[in-house]
């Protein structure tokens, strides 16, 4: 079946640009994460959805990230304003419902650079 | 201190060989362990969970430690196809949805 699906896969953008970034989650996933991943790190959690209720978004670094999922399927997180510091894989994941031990499916990412 | 650590790595080992990998976590009140596995370029994918009396997959033991706050991840008999980033991943809460990636660990298996 499909899995998660993210776009763009790479995306340049020009300091003080404005970018959002799209993910697609599992059919039927109740749950929906963003990570920040800088090279050489592991993953830092962003936020978190369950449904369309953002739940915990005390990973964002500032108020230039916004995410949302108004239907409670796919979100777009959006960084207004970039910064070179911006520059990582944005990884979206998802999970089937809220349990806390269940499997995230990850997606292959968003490579963002900012030059 | 960071609230996952791991060993630094990377790790090279021959094929067969026996490694283990070592984490450690903060915070006490956390629920969930995994270990999830990452290939280069690749998003990360779960190994296995792992639970209190700890848990064997095949070639894969996973341990607990709760009073230390301590989790390891044992890999025996190495293949070349083990060659990945390893990383230990702890839930922040009681609530279990803020997860919390430690920098992983990189195995290169060498043939």
């Amino acid at each position: 079946g499909a899995g998660v699906s993210q776009s763009p896969r790479y995306k340049v953008a020009k300091r003080g640009q404005d970018v959002a970034l799209r993910c697609d989650p599992i059919s039927g996933h109740v749950s929906l994460f963003w990570y920040q991943q800088a090279l050489g790190q592991g993953p830092e959690f962003l936020t978190y959805f369950q449904n369309e209720a953002q739940l915990d978004k005390s990973g964002l670094p500032s108020d230039r990230f916004f995410a949302e999922r108004p239907e409670g399927s796919v979100s777009t997180l959006k960084i207004q304003r970039t910064q070179q510091e911006d520059s990582a894989v944005y990884l979206c994941a998802s999970s089937p419902d809220g349990l806390p031990y269940n499997e995230q499916f990850f997606g292959p990412g968003t490579r963002l650079t900012v030059l | 201190r960071k609230e996952v650590e791991q060993d630094p790595g990377p790790f090279n080992v021959p094929e067969g060989a026996t490694v283990a990998f070592n984490c450690t976590y903060s915070n006490s009140a956390s629920q969930s362990f995994f270990w999830y596995r990452q290939d280069c370029r690749k998003e990360p994918k779960l190994l296995m969970s792992v639970y209190s009396s700890g848990n064997e997959d095949g070639r894969f033991t996973a341990q607990l430690n709760r009073a230390s706050q301590y989790i390891s991840l044992l890999i025996r008999d190495s293949k070349l196809s083990d060659s990945a980033t390893y990383l230990c991943v702890v839930n922040r809460d009681n609530y279990g949805q803020n997860f919390v990636f430690g920098p992983g660990t990189r195995l290169s298996v060498l043939p």
